[in-house]
């Protein structure tokens, strides 16, 4: 069975330090891996994806997220964090076998702190 | 291009009351899903659609809820009687592809009292 884990519901960071948020995923077959943001009394918004290739990844508002498939990890990063990057995150997995369904995890709070 | 488009915006029912959401996704999306987040927890699918037909539908309540996506484009969302625990955020979103992210609408804030 598909399913998805963010460790941490909350990360504390002060703003220009970097930032890490953690994913781990269990699927069947090759994982799409997904990273999404939501604002307060917002719909989720895409920030990037890993399909094949490259294991870093490079998304929107210089974000960007490392695959490991050894350690079954997408964990999403960000050089220097700026205040407005707070919000909820969410890390989400689609197999691609059965009925490609994909998969959120619970969500990370990032809080960054001026 | 337009963004998927969900209706109402806000709902409040009472319990054992019946609600519909409507979903129109973004136009040439051949998948829909309809997923319901819990205040504090990830969204948790409850259907997923291709075209017109129910690709996954393992986590919806089905003596309760109901969904529906005719000719392929819009979709509906029932709950009939709604509980307590069915207040939740209902998020509809549409994908092109396997590979391709999901675009999400606003959703719809259901309070049942």
């Amino acid at each position: 069975a598909q399913s998805v884990a963010q460790p941490e519901d909350q990360v504390n960071v002060a703003e220009g330090n970097p930032l890490t948020v953690k994913c781990t995923y269990s699927v069947s077959g090759n994982p799409y891996l997904f990273w999404y943001v939501q604002y307060p009394n917002r719909g989720l918004q895409f920030l990037l994806k890993y399909i094949t290739g490259d294991n870093l990844v490079k998304g929107s508002y210089g974000f960007e997220a490392e695959f490991n498939k050894s350690q079954t990890s997408f964990h999403l990063k960000k050089p220097s964090a700026l205040v407005s990057d707070s919000a909820l995150y969410f890390c989400a997995v689609r197999g691609n076998t059965g009925g490609f369904k994909t998969i959120f995890g619970a969500g990370t709070r990032l809080f960054v702190k001026a | 291009e337009a963004g998927v488009a969900q209706s109402p915006r806000y709902k409040i029912i009472e319990k054992r009351q019946s609600v519909a959401f409507w979903c129109n996704p973004i136009s040439g999306h051949a998948t829909l899903y309809w997923y319901q987040q819990i205040l504090g927890q990830g969204p948790k699918l409850l259907i997923q659609f291709q075209n017109n037909g129910v690709v996954d539908d393992s986590q919806l309540p089905k003596d309760r809820f109901s969904a529906e996506r005719l000719k392929g484009v819009d979709s509906t969302l029932k709950i009939q009687p709604a509980k307590l625990e069915d207040s939740a955020v209902y998020l509809c979103a549409s994908s092109p592809g396997m590979g391709s992210p999901l675009h999400f609408g606003n959703g719809t804030r259901l309070t049942v009292t």
